[in-house]
């Protein structure tokens, strides 16, 4: 089982449709939370950073993180044909001098205009 | 900031045949990172190094990997010989990390090298 699982999609929703984009892991150490977007052919970028349980809100994004049952989520608002890419998950146990970070395998999202 | 540097952009080669991708960090960044992307298995790391010197090499696949980082300006991943199997997307990223659970920790990378091992 891998430490970290996400559903490789692809998921295509309409514009302006709200996007739900989760994560399980096994790993009960990671306390360091991030989701990374991809466009095509490109490198990943950083989307939003939580740290433990809770929400943290962003302009039309929202993430949630649920550590009591290990499951994390990225909620996309008014959804634009920009926000076609892949997303990842990663987290991390240790925010500091080790700081390696566990990806998913990304989520294929399109915004159909 | 130009950003994270990587070359070549893309690479073509035989079975065999040594390969050496090469990064730019971001300038003033303390760690590097050396990551591989596949349809089946995601983005994995292979090796992280932490002011130049490896930290951790445990996601190396076997021998036939190697990584340096001379200086904080560059790095290079070498795969001698190459295989099929390691035709791959390779992502460079590097961050600054000053010990602490901040956003100074956000890795940036690089616009990846993609190989192709015939």
């Amino acid at each position: 089982q891998k430490e970290v699982e996400q559903d490789p999609g692809p998921l295509s929703v309409p514009e302006g449709a709200i996007v739900s984009l989760n994560c399980t892991y096994s790993n009960s150490a990671f306390q360091y939370f991030m989701w990374y977007r991809q466009y095509s052919r490109k490198g990943p970028e950083l989307l939003m950073y939580t740290y433990s349980s809770g929400n943290k809100e962003d302009g039309r994004f929202t993430a949630q993180v649920d550590k009591s049952s290990k499951y994390i989520s990225l909620f996309i608002r008014d959804s634009q044909p920009s926000d076609s890419a892949t997303y990842l998950c990663a987290m991390s146990a240790w925010g500091g001098a080790t700081n390696k970070l566990i990806f998913g395998t990304g989520t294929l999202l399109a915004v159909q205009p | 900031d130009a950003g994270v540097i990587q070359s070549p952009r893309h690479e073509v080669t035989e079975m065999g045949q040594e390969v050496t991708l090469r990064c730019k960090p971001i300038s003033g960044h303390n760690s590097l990172f050396w990551y591989r992307q596949t349809m089946m298995r995601g983005l994995e790391l292979l090796i992280y190094f932490n002011n130049n010197v490896p930290i951790d090499d445990s996601g190396m696949p076997e021998d036939r990997f190697s990584a340096k980082m001379p200086n904080a300006s560059f790095s290079t991943l070498k795969i001698q010989p190459s295989e099929p199997r390691d035709s791959a997307v390779y992502f460079c990223a590097s961050s600054l990390n000053v010990g602490l659970a901040t956003l100074t920790d956000t890795q940036y990378f690089g616009p990846g090298t993609r190989l192709t091992v015939l």
